[in-house]
Parts: C-alpha cells; structure tokens; sequence
C-alpha cells in the first residue's frame, strides 16, 4: 500500500527559529499532498493542500507566511514553520492518497 | 461548512463486547465517508470507507453503513479484542479521488479494550 514517511519525528527548536518538516511518499508519486495539525487529545485539522508543481491552498485562518510548503518533486513536499512561537507547538501530519504519514511533533521552546 | 460529530471518549469495553460508534456529519452534497485509526504510538490508517450512500464499508471485523438518511456512518464491531484499544476518527471528504481528499474529521473517540 501506499506508504507515507515523515522526518524529523520530533524536533525541539527556539522560539523565533524555524524549522522544516519533510513528507515522503515512498512507493508512489503524489502529485497532492495534505498537511495537518493535530493539538494534544484533540482532532485533525486541516492545514494546506499541497500541490507539485505549484503553490500550496491554504485553509482559512492558517497564515501562508508563517506556514510555508514547497512540493517540488513528486514524491517530497516540506512545510516550514518560520519564526516559531511556542503556541505553534503541535503535531504535524501529512497526507498522501489517503495514507497518513507517522507525524512530526513540534515543541517551541 | 462541513463537520463530523462522533462520540465522545473514552470507551471502555471488556474483551468480546459489541463496540459501536456513533458518528454524523452536515455536508453538501454527497460526501464520501472515512473511518481511520490511531494505534498508540503509530500514525493514522484508513480503516474503512464507503463513497455513496447505503454502501457498507468493512474491515478488520469493522463495518460502516453510509446512511444518507440520518447522516450517520456509525461504526461498529461485533466482538472487540484488545488489540482494538486505539483512537478512531470519522472523516467525511466532499468528493473521493484514490490520489488523496482533503478531510474532514470529527473529534476523534478513544476506545479501550481490557481483557
């Protein structure tokens, strides 16, 4: 089946700092890829779709500036959280036809 | 907008029990419907999908039926086992593409199986 890696799995950074998560898509091309945030005991909540080739679509709320996602290659999309805050402290998940990365967990210190 | 509203966690069962889920959802159109599961320590993983209404979407001993009618998709198993202990999702995506949907989830409701 489709198999969605994430890295790094967890990261501790400073706040004012950013940082880059990587999404792969191991045995497959995706040409759509969808990033997610998940806060402690709660849901999944749509970030941004990211598209190859060309700019991501950002959900309502989420700040495209702050939150930045490049999906150059087929198989890799990033999502950088820029001038990290402590409340950007989350988990982070990627998607890719309908498999779920492992996630990366963000602690802003 | 769309949403999906599922019960409320946790669930605690004992090993055997009928383990059943509720979940609704509001959406235009017609949706297609998700059940996905968080093992401890482990990402999310589709466990069952239905496209169209009145489809029943099965898996591991795990069904769901696309009722239209009451905008449910409950989830339910006959015979759970503690290998089941996880947190489940109900999802609903507006449209379904095998290239991946953007979803939306409910809550999310953790279950508990003790032998």
């Amino acid at each position: 089946g489709a198999v969605v890696s994430q890295h790094p799995s967890w990261v501790i950074c400073k706040s004012g700092t950013s940082v880059k998560i990587e999404c792969r898509s191991l045995d497959f091309q995706a040409t759509t890829m969808f990033w997610y945030r998940q806060f402690p005991k709660q849901s999944l909540m749509l970030m941004a779709t990211s598209n190859e080739g060309s700019k991501a679509t950002y959900e309502q709320g989420v700040e495209k500036d702050k939150f930045l996602i490049n999906h150059a290659s087929l198989t890799l999309s990033t999502l950088t959280v820029t001038s990290a805050h402590p409340e950007d402290s989350s988990f982070y998940i990627c998607s890719a036809s309908n498999s779920f990365g492992p996630g990366t967990r963000l602690t802003v210190t | 907008g769309d949403s999906v509203t599922q019960m409320e966690g946790p669930v605690t069962l004992s090993e055997e029990a009928f383990l059943t889920i509720n979940c609704t959802y509001t959406a235009t159109g017609y949706p297609s419907l998700f059940w996905y599961v968080q093992y401890p320590g482990e990402g999310l993983q589709l466990l069952l999908k239905a496209t169209k209404a009145d489809d029943k979407g099965s898996n591991k001993g795990f069904e769901a039926t696309y009722r239209k009618e009451t905008t449910s998709f409950h989830l339910e198993k006959g015979s759970v086992q503690v290998s089941d202990s996880a947190v489940y999702f109900c999802a609903l995506s507006d449209t379904y593409k095998a290239a991946g949907n953007k979803l939306t989830f409910g809550g999310g409701t953790r279950v508990l199986v003790k032998p």
